[in-house]
């Protein structure tokens, strides 16, 4: 199985901070790499899907790249309904997802 | 719009069963997969298998295999998940989330509310 590390496991921003979070798998997965947001009690939301196609309705704020065993998340400008957990998942193969990163007010 | 409706939450003794539905509108069922993914409280999300809707083809996650069950109905389009001998770490919520068609890989677009199953003596 894909084995998928991401980092940081939490982090502290402010709003209008500039955000990365980063996913790296075990071995090369292209571009089949998709991101969620989840808030306490949701459903985890597509944010980003095949490594940086940013999905219907998502603020342009959020951005993904990468490619071959390493990826980003990046938030430009963080807004306050950003504070939520993200989550990673390889789609190469069966899916996994990433431990998740859990972003907090600063 | 595209919306994933499922059953509700669900009380369970160790060895029992329990069967979640999703049931699916605005769009062509047959279409697209369903899959199911869990959540323990306080965890992250965990894959634990797909169904092709069309076919019923399935495909379960290793860590499941001959304790899960995914079927679905086209007539009333509405899929299931099916979880046998459960045990006190199968506290969960459950959620049905669909993916377009293999080519671009299993992006989950659209997620049901969720179903929490609580399995305790």
């Amino acid at each position: 199985d894909i084995q998928m590390t991401q980092s940081p496991s939490s982090l502290s921003a402010s709003v209008g901070d500039r955000v990365t979070i980063t996913c790296r798998t075990s071995q090369s997965i292209g571009s089949y790499l998709n991101w969620y947001q989840q808030k306490p009690g949701k459903a985890p939301k597509l944010l980003i899907y095949v490594a940086s196609t940013l999905q219907s309705g998502v603020p342009s704020r959020f951005s993904g790249s990468g490619s071959g065993t390493d990826f980003t998340l990046t938030i430009s400008s963080l807004q306050s309904e950003d504070f939520a957990t993200y989550y990673c998942q390889q789609s190469y193969s069966s899916p996994v997802f990433g431990q998740g990163t859990r972003l907090e007010v600063k | 719009q595209v919306q994933l409706v499922q059953s509700g939450a669900e009380v369970k003794k160790p060895g029992a069963s329990v069967k979640v539905s999703c049931k699916a509108s605005g769009y062509t069922f047959s279409g697209f997969y369903m899959h199911w993914v869990r959540q323990a409280p306080g965890q992250g999300l965990e894959w634990m298998g797909r169904i092709n809707p069309n076919s019923g083809a399935t495909n379960y996650a290793q860590k499941f295999q001959g304790r899960v069950i995914m079927t679905s109905d086209t007539s009333i389009t509405t899929a299931y998940m099916e979880l046998r001998r459960l045990r006190s770490d199968d506290t969960a919520v459950y959620y049905c989330a669909r993916s377009p068609p293999d080519g671009s890989g299993s992006i989950l677009d659209s997620w049901g509310q969720g179903t929490l199953v609580s399995v305790s003596s």
